[in-house]
């Protein structure tokens, strides 16, 4: 069956950065798209990108660019959300979830990564 | 891009019908059909409910329906139950971009 498993939660400080990361199976990696969605506590879904995965090619929503990077690695059906230079606002649960026909029909379980000194 | 406007709360006693507004405008909503809607439980990740504006993905129940017109989409819950309370967000394609409405509280009395 398809899945989606997210690296586990993280604690960093101001500055620093972090990789999430997104394993999947049950699928063929290459044939769908994957998005990135952020939800800071208790506010709603906030679409941040989505990458070709047969191309590595990412497309940024406004407010995800620099600091965010979205990568891939194929051999291993794995995507990846680094974020540097993280802030307080950036303290968020980060989802990724694979796009089919229609949008997004499989979700990772998030990854929750906090910002605080 | 603009979050889509949804109202920030609804509710409906068991076995009652409500119905959830997505309002866009004619670049996004009105522009396809590519609005999805997604059902999300505390603590847990977004599960997709209806997607192309009235698809609804295998193992959900009919009692969930979607549908469009103009600049607005709505997702119309039946005969409700105790486990439908959760949030929902509404989704809808922006040209190479997606956009999330502000999501809708609903509440079961």
């Amino acid at each position: 069956q398809v899945q989606l498993v997210q690296s586990g939660s993280e604690l960093k400080k101001p500055g620093a950065s972090v990789i999430v990361s997104c394993k999947t199976s049950g699928y063929t990696f290459t044939n769908y798209a994957m998005n990135w969605v952020r939800q800071a506590p208790g506010q709603g879904l906030e679409w941040m990108a989505w990458i070709n995965t047969n191309t590595g090619q990412p497309t940024y929503a406004q407010g995800f660019t620099g600091r965010f990077v979205f990568s891939l690695d194929t051999s291993v059906n794995t995507a990846y959300l680094q974020i540097s230079s993280l802030k307080a606002e950036d303290t968020a649960v980060y989802y990724c979830a694979r796009e089919a026909v229609g949008g997004f029909d499989h979700w990772g379980q998030g990854t929750l990564v906090s910002v605080s000194s | 891009q603009s979050a889509l406007t949804q109202p920030r709360s609804v509710s409906g006693s068991p076995g009652q019908s409500v119905t959830i507004s997505c309002t866009g405008t004619s670049s996004d909503v009105g522009g396809h059909n590519y609005v999805s809607w997604f059902q999300q439980h505390p603590g847990k990740a977004p599960k997709v409910i209806i997607y192309d504006v009235s698809k609804r993905p295998s193992g959900v129940p009919d009692r969930f329906s979607g549908s469009k017109s103009g600049n607005s989409a709505s997702l119309t819950i039946s005969g409700l139950q105790a486990e439908d309370e959760a949030d929902y967000y509404c989704c809808s394609y922006v040209g190479s971009y997606k956009v999330f409405g502000g999501g809708t509280k609903l509440t079961v009395l």
